[in-house]
């Protein structure tokens, strides 16, 4: 057990819909990050918060978007969803940076309809 | 650009001979390397990562790698598989900011008992 946790484990919406997901950093971890694992892209960074505020972008779309709360707590809401949003998303978190040891969740699996 | 190769998409051993899972990795500057792994229907785990330090480095569960700048590449090696060594294995470069994280499209290891 990582520490991360991830809710839901499993969602399933249609084309068109809004869902968030949720991720609960280790206790004392102050980084989080989002990260989608698909067939056809493999994994990809999407977006890293460091206590509260964006740290690094990578290949998240326009429709995604992310925050960290004051408790540390981290949300990533999928808007106008896609079938090909269908994917695998982790969370991890880590003390710092991308040079700390990151700690996975064991991740939200969407399936969109 | 930041890149990595992963040179084998699977990997079959039988249980007890070494493990090679080949790594090469693109960069104009000296990166910080990481090797991950992932258990069926798990998060991903930190094996090993190679930082600027000793070139040579030592994971966790007998797995080490070395990183050969005149070769670019960073091998993850181990002496024995085991059964439970079965899982995907990515190999990530992160960017000269450390805020970037690029993933290899991954290795699967088959162990053959």
């Amino acid at each position: 057990d990582s520490g991360v946790t991830q809710t839901p484990k499993h969602l399933i919406t249609a084309t068109g819909q809004r869902v968030t997901l949720r991720c609960s950093p280790r206790s004392g971890d102050l980084s989080v990050y989002w990260y989608q694992q698909s067939l056809d892209q493999g994994l990809q960074f999407l977006i890293q918060y460091y206590n509260g505020e964006e740290r690094a972008k990578g290949n998240i779309l326009e429709r995604f978007s992310a925050q960290q709360f004051p408790d540390l707590h981290s949300e990533l809401n999928l808007s106008s969803l896609e079938l090909g949003d269908s994917a695998l998303y982790f969370c991890a978190s880590s003390e710092g940076g991308f040079t700390y040891e990151q700690y996975f969740g064991p991740g939200t699996r969407l399936t969109v309809t | 650009a930041q890149s990595v190769t992963q040179l084998d998409s699977h990997v079959s051993v039988s249980e007890g001979t070494p493990v090679l899972l080949r790594c090469n990795y693109s960069s104009s500057y000296s990166p910080s390397l990481f090797w991950y792994v992932q258990h069926p229907n798990k998060g991903l785990q930190l094996l090993l990562k190679y930082t600027s330090a000793a070139t040579l480095v030592k994971g966790i569960n007998g797995f080490e790698a070395e990183f050969k700048k005149s070769e670019t590449s960073f091998h993850l090696t181990k002496p024995s598989a085991h059964m439970s060594d079965a899982a995907e294995y990515f190999c990530v470069v992160s960017d000269y900011t450390g805020n970037q994280f690029y993933f290899g499209t991954g290795t699967s290891l088959t162990v053959i008992p």
